[in-house]
């Protein structure tokens, strides 16, 4: 099947500083791309649509302040955490549908907020 | 009412066993159905891709779409230990449209 790679595969950064998480389909090319946040023992929450050449949609109760979304080309988008807190430590993760319409998931980022 | 009902479990069988994983949704606009495996602290990986009503087969898997029930199932043939994991179902309206997830059952497997 397709393959989405994720970078970092782990962070940890102190309180206040932004952290860039990258999102790459690596043998397709994607218009859309979707990043999920994962709490442990809890299921994938929908945060943003990442959309190629134009705004990202966000969930509602994300703070697009905070979580900015960057389509830069159709392989990649990126997740940038702002000002990051305690409470934005989880497990972020991305997805992508290919040519034929089949989601395939990043390995995911743990990121962990000092 | 959530979306998408899943059984969170934990769900524990023997080796060998047959296992049945099932959701209910209640969003008649979801035409495309999947099934993740999700290891701990791994990014979900895809088994099972549907589309339509009926039974589709990948080896060891099946997957089972009933429309008219709003009903999934996913079917695991001669467990191993190395099923051991969280299984997600997920559904959407389109293939590129986002992706609703169930709870997520978590399944033993034990030798």
């Amino acid at each position: 099947g397709a393959v989405v790679s994720q970078h970092p595969s782990r962070v940890i950064c102190k309180s206040g500083t932004s952290v860039k998480i990258e999102c790459r389909s690596l043998d397709f090319q994607a218009t859309t791309m979707f990043w999920y946040r994962q709490f442990p023992k809890q299921s994938l929450m929908l945060m943003a649509t990442s959309n190629e050449g134009s705004k990202a949609t966000y969930e509602q109760g994300v703070e697009k302040d905070k979580f900015l979304i960057n389509h830069a080309s159709l392989t990649l988008s990126t997740l940038t955490v702002t000002s990051a807190h305690p409470e934005d430590s989880s497990f972020y993760i991305c997805s992508a549908p290919d040519y034929q319409e089949t989601q395939y998931f990043g390995p995911g980022t743990r990121l962990l907020v000092l | 009412q959530k979306e998408v009902e899943q059984d969170p479990g934990p769900l524990s069988v023997p080796e060998g066993a047959i296992v049945s994983l099932n959701c209910t949704y209640s969003n008649s606009a979801f035409q495309y159905f999947m099934w993740y495996r999700q290891y701990s602290r791994k990014g979900p990986e895809l088994l099972m891709y549907t589309y339509s009503s009926g039974n589709k087969e990948d080896g060891r898997f099946t997957a089972q779409v009933d429309k008219s029930s709003k009903y999934i199932s996913l079917f695991i043939r001669d467990s191993q230990p190395s099923d051991s994991a969280t299984y997600l179902c997920a559904m959407n309206s389109g293939g590129y449209q986002k992706v609703t997830f169930g709870t997520g059952t978590k399944l033993q497997v034990i030798p």
